[in-house]
């Protein structure tokens, strides 16, 4: 069974920083893109960044390009967002999700993101 | 960057059928993957490539794509199916960037 396990959320101050993983099981973690999915408080789904099998190709939308980076270790299974100068509109929960071409098949529960004073 | 259009709500008896839209610029043209979320719960899969289903997603769920619009197809809409749903597509015209629609709320009457 595939399992994505997201951590690391929390409330941070603006212009904080914070880093998300996601843990990976079930399937080939190397095999795959992985992305990270975000989706504001009652609002839609928003595609963060993705990261190819061996890291060597990352992507961004562009109002994250420059303050997050995203990272994997297939060693470990895992899956990172390091996320710097924060501000209030990242707020949001952070979804791990793994990527079949360019659809995302499977995804993790979560991790809420608070960004407030 | 590319636009992806959806109802905000659409309405359905039980057992009857519900369709959900999905506008885009030439969007038959694009291959479209919808997702289904309930409340408090993570995105799940239920149509990719316009329309194949995963595994595990029941035969009522269809969808089609054509011109400059994509529809997921519901019959026999049940009780469980109460969720929202949201279409995707990847847009090649610029820097990998993965484009969401704006997510329609189904509610079974």
């Amino acid at each position: 069974e595939v399992q994505l396990v997201e951590s690391g959320g929390g409330l941070v101050q603006p212009g904080g920083s914070l880093r998300l993983s996601c843990a990976a099981s079930g399937f080939t973690f190397s095999s795959y893109w992985m992305s990270w999915v975000r989706q504001a408080p009652g609002k839609g789904l928003e595609w963060v960044a993705n990261i190819k099998q061996d890291g060597s190709e990352k992507y961004y939308v562009d109002s994250v390009k420059g303050r997050f980076t995203i990272s994997r270790d297939n060693a470990k299974n895992s899956l990172y967002l390091q996320m710097n100068s924060l501000r209030a509109e990242d707020t949001a929960v952070y979804y791990c999700a793994s990527q079949d071409d360019v659809y995302f098949d499977y995804w993790g529960q979560g991790t809420l993101v608070t960004v407030s004073s | 960057s590319y636009v992806l259009t959806q109802p905000p709500s659409v309405s359905v008896a039980p057992g009857k059928t519900a369709r959900i839209t999905c506008g885009g610029n030439n969007i038959g043209s694009k291959s479209v993957h919808w997702y289904q979320q309930k409340p408090g719960q993570a995105p799940v899969l239920v149509i990719y490539y316009d329309s194949d289903r995963p595994s595990g997603i029941p035969e009522r769920f269809s969808g089609s794509n054509s011109g400059n619009t994509a529809t997921l197809t519901i019959s026999r809409v049940e009780a469980g199916d109460e969720a929202d749903y949201y279409c995707q597509v990847w847009d090649s015209s610029s820097d990998h960037n993965y484009v969401f629609g704006t997510g329609t709320k189904v509610t079974v009457l």
